[in-house]
């Protein structure tokens, strides 16, 4: 059983560009979630994807959006990057309805905007 | 909405002493809660949780918390912390309707030295 996998795990970006973060759920799980987690930060939750669709969204601006696959794998696009999107993304992957609220987390990908 | 308050950001401790890690929580809505803990350059993982039924929870590595619904609290602790519980523990609630989209503290780290 493969865990939750996230590529890349570092990069650096410049304010302004867009970024594009992968995540491969944990086998089983068709719900997914995204977490920023600023330095020095707990984790802050930005939205979850269940059957491909947005089911909750955390308070981020619509520059942050997200697609879920039909393989429940997930990706995070960030637009028009500013300095404050520095942060390690973390995803996130569940049961089915996610009713435990177990989460099962990948490694995360560092993000640095200069 | 709900929120974690984690007082401590830092806790040294020696060897096979004893540790508590704080934790209380704010909700308008009966909750679960969590705590993950996070090693150096790894993604979360979840320590221990309380979903239901009795209000003294346990992990399998000594570690176990109390729900206290009157203090609304959640502390962590373990009779004798080991060198290898050196990580950062969060603290983390959901509402029991939205269980998999968790809203986190601000981490504790737990140095243990000899």
């Amino acid at each position: 059983e493969t865990g939750v996998t996230q590529s890349p795990t570092h990069l650096i970006k410049t304010r302004g560009q867009q970024v594009t973060l992968r995540c491969s759920s944990q086998s089983g799980h068709n719900t997914v979630s995204w977490y920023q987690q600023a330095l020095g930060q707990g984790p802050q939750f930005i939205f979850q994807y269940y059957r491909e669709e947005e089911n909750g969204r955390g308070n981020f601006p619509p520059r942050f959006s997200g697609l879920q696959f039909p393989n429940y794998s997930s990706e995070l696009n960030v637009n028009a990057l500013e300095l404050d999107d520095s942060a390690l993304y973390l995803c996130a992957s569940s049961l089915p309805g996610g009713a435990t609220g177990e989460l099962f987390f990948g490694e995360g990908s560092r993000l640095t905007v200069l | 909405a709900q929120s974690v308050t984690q007082l401590d950001s830092q806790v040294p401790v020696f060897e096979e002493a004893p540790v508590e890690l704080r934790c209380n929580y704010s909700s308008s809505v009966s909750v679960y809660l969590f705590w993950y803990v996070q090693y150096p350059n790894q993604g979360l993982q979840l320590l221990l949780k309380y979903l239901s039924g009795s209000t003294l929870v346990k992990s399998i590595n000594g570690f176990e918390a109390e729900f206290n619904k009157s203090q609304t609290s959640f502390h962590l602790r373990k009779p004798s912390v080991h060198i290898s519980d050196t990580a950062e523990y969060f603290c983390a609630v959901s509402s029991t309707g939205t269980a998999s989209k968790l809203t986190f503290g601000t981490g504790t780290r737990l140095q243990v030295t000899l």
